[in-house]
């Protein structure tokens, strides 16, 4: 079964420092990778994804993530954080699900929380 | 350009009721993906459905819940007799025909159940 993992709960950075927030990932093929960002009573934006191709992929509002196969991670990144990016980020992972039914379906991580501290 | 709706924003209900939730995607998208949000455990995949088909129920309850997409209208979460366990954020995502995973959200439907 697909599973992803989310270390950090909360992580607290001064604005204009950079960021790295960790996603690992357990899934048996080549997964497909997400990120997602949820300001709080929002619902879920997609600031990126993977599915194949270059590793390093750039996403909306200056985020990036990097797909290292050989740590099972996909981890995001900001050089330098903005106030507004305060908010919930999740890693998700996608692919056929184990039941075959040719669903899509979406596993997420628990979230970090990010709090900027001007 | 429309993003996915949901509505209502917010439902009050009370233990015993039904609560019907409705998900209309984005223009365009024929899949529609339904996760739940309970506190500390994070977005949970319930069902998935295409136009007039149940494609993946994997992550519904086995009671109480059900889902549709019309051929016409919007997608409706059902929850038939709520208890309080069922208070949580119930989200709707839908996506393109190719159907790769890459699902938009809609803002969500915030039950309370009192």
């Amino acid at each position: 079964a697909q599973s992803v993992t989310q270390p950090d709960i909360h992580i607290t950075v001064s604005e204009g420092a950079s960021l790295e927030l960790r996603c690992n990932y357990s899934y048996g093929a080549t997964p497909y990778l997400f990120w997602y960002v949820q300001s709080p009573g929002q619902g879920l934006q997609l600031l990126l994804k993977y599915f194949s191709g270059d590793t390093l992929v750039q996403g909306i509002k200056g985020f990036e993530a990097e797909f290292k196969r050989s740590q099972s991670s996909f981890n995001l990144r900001k050089p330098s954080v903005h106030w507004s990016d305060a908010a919930e980020y999740f890693c998700a992972v996608g692919g056929y699900a184990d039941s075959g039914a040719g669903s899509y379906q979406l596993t997420f991580g628990k979230g970090t929380k990010l709090s900027v501290i001007p | 350009n429309a993003g996915v709706m949901q509505n209502p924003r917010h439902l009050v209900r009370r233990r015993g009721q039904e609560a019907r939730l409705r998900c209309s995607p984005m223009k365009g998208h024929s899949h529609v993906y339904w996760y739940r949000q309970l506190p500390e455990e994070g977005l949970k995949f319930m069902v998935y459905l295409q136009k007039e088909n149940i494609i993946d129920e994997s992550g519904m309850p086995k009671e109480r819940f059900s889902a549709e997409f019309p051929k016409e209208g919007p997608s409706i979460l059902r929850i038939q007799q709520v208890v309080r366990g069922d208070s949580a954020a119930y989200f709707c995502a839908s996506s393109p025909p190719s159907g790769r995973g890459e699902q938009y959200f809609g803002p969500g439907t915030r039950l309370t159940v009192t």
